[in-house]
């Protein structure tokens, strides 16, 4: 089985400050990972995904994430946000044939 | 290159009433694909998925059903609509070949059960 756990379902952050949103999986093979981003009233925007390699992924908008096997975590990092980043991001495991998601943090950008 | 094609895009339909949303994939073969739900106030929850013609998995009980009758169509359905239903429906696909895996979205269909 696998899962994933987006443990705040709300972050409010100012204006150009920085923000992690926190994802945790948990899966008995290996995975892919994929954060999403959905915008008010659209659907849904790949952000950024990790395969293999490099353990840093960089993204669209300037997010970036870090795939961390020892801890099972893939934390969306920004390190300053804008108004136009207040959305909704989903965290997504990717086993075999399966595709499971977090049930989202709505990132609320206040000026 | 690949596309998929989610409609009606918005509907709203009685208690009782049946459901047919349909989705095609363009571009690709043999693509995984995926009906998920997202209720209000709740995240991204996978209804069914599909790894080939008339192959469907369940992932939560429920009154909607799935159909894969072409490689690259999936629909989903119901008989008798509940108000718990409304929701945004999302249909998504997947390659199986190695190094590609991300998964793709259509735009979506926001049903509403009154």
């Amino acid at each position: 089985a696998q899962s994933v756990t987006q443990l705040d379902s709300q972050v409010p952050v100012f204006e150009e400050a920085p923000v992690e949103l926190r994802c945790n999986y948990s899966s008995s093979v290996s995975v892919y990972l994929f954060w999403y981003v959905q915008y008010p009233n659209q659907g849904l925007q790949l952000l950024l995904k990790y395969l293999s390699g490099s353990t840093l992924v960089k993204g669209i908008n300037g997010f970036e994430a870090e795939f961390n096997k020892s801890q099972t975590s893939f934390h969306l990092r920004k390190p300053s946000v804008h108004i136009s980043d207040t959305a909704e991001y989903f965290c997504a495991v990717r086993g075999y044939q399966k595709v499971t998601f977090g049930t989202g943090t709505k990132l609320q950008v206040i000026p | 290159s690949q596309t998929i094609h989610q409609w009606p895009a918005t509907l709203v339909q009685p208690v009782g009433s049946p459901l047919s949303l349909e989705c095609t994939v363009e571009g690709t073969s043999n693509p995984n694909l995926y009906w998920y739900r997202q209720a209000a106030g709740r995240g991204l929850q996978l209804l069914f998925y599909s790894v080939g013609i008339g192959q469907i998995s369940s992932e939560v009980p429920q009154n909607l059903s799935a159909s894969r009758p072409q490689d690259r169509q999936f629909i989903l359905s119901s008989k008798k609509l509940l108000l718990s239903d409304s929701g945004f429906y999302l249909c998504a696909w997947s390659v199986r070949r190695q190094g590609r895996n991300t998964i793709y979205f259509g735009e979506g269909s926001w049903l509403t059960v009154v």
